[in-house]
């Protein structure tokens, strides 16, 4: 089974709109990290936001949102008031316990066009 | 800028020869991860070490092989290179920071010809 699952290869939003890029997950772990990453054309791999599984509270970095459902096993990343420069490919990751692997696992990724 | 420095950025290179990657940490980061991107397998964790110490094991090839040097900075070595192996490595590093967060180096794009 799939770690990482991303659905959509591709979204397109229109400039000042929200946003939300889906990611489900796959672990029996009680201690888990998911991280959401964005790679824009130039191709460097930029972080953007972590969630830890025991995190109470929804991560947000400035525009980024994390939605972290724990029962559904999603983490969706939500991008606030999109702008241009947020065109890139976005991928989910998720880190297990570190006592059983601490391997890196991430999905496909979604293609996201920010429309003027 | 991550912190986390890859040389070279491009490396060009004929079927059957042998290449080195270089990665440098970010300050303090004793993790050092490498991945490999192609168009057709996507981000492939390669392996990881932490202070010299190999800590996990992903889909590295056994041509393929890497150490962590005591500095910390690391090197991953792809021998016998086929047109396959033609994809963007990236290197990542990572502290005792939130989820030992990943920072990612620019990676070094390779074309085997």
């Amino acid at each position: 089974a799939q770690k990482i699952t991303q659905t959509q290869p591709g979204m397109f939003v229109q400039e000042k709109e929200a946003v939300t890029l889906d990611c489900t997950y796959d672990t029996s772990d009680p201690s888990y990290g998911l991280f959401w990453y964005k790679q824009p054309s130039s191709g460097e791999m930029i972080f953007l936001i972590y969630q830890g599984s025991y995190d109470q509270q929804n991560a947000t970095e400035g525009r980024y949102s994390l939605n972290f459902q724990k029962a559904r096993k999603s983490a969706n990343l939500v991008i606030s008031a999109s702008q241009l420069g947020d065109s890139a490919m976005y991928f989910c990751a998720m880190r297990e316990d570190p006592n059983t692997g601490n391997q890196f696992y991430f999905g496909t990724g979604t293609s996201l066009t920010v429309i003027p | 800028d991550s912190g986390v420095t890859q040389t070279p950025k491009h490396l060009i290179t004929a079927t059957g020869q042998r290449v080195t990657l270089r990665c440098s940490p970010r300050s303090g980061d004793l993790s050092v991860y490498w991945y490999q991107q192609s168009l057709d397998q996507g981000l492939q964790f390669l392996i990881q070490y932490y202070n010299g110490e190999e800590r996990a094991k992903g889909n590295i090839l056994e041509r393929f092989s890497a150490q962590q040097f005591p500095d910390l900075h690391s090197e991953l070595n792809l021998s016998s290179l086929e047109l396959g192996d033609s994809a963007l490595y990236f290197c990542a590093s990572s502290g005792q920071g939130p989820g030992e967060t990943q920072y990612f180096g620019p990676g070094t794009r390779l074309l085997v010809l």
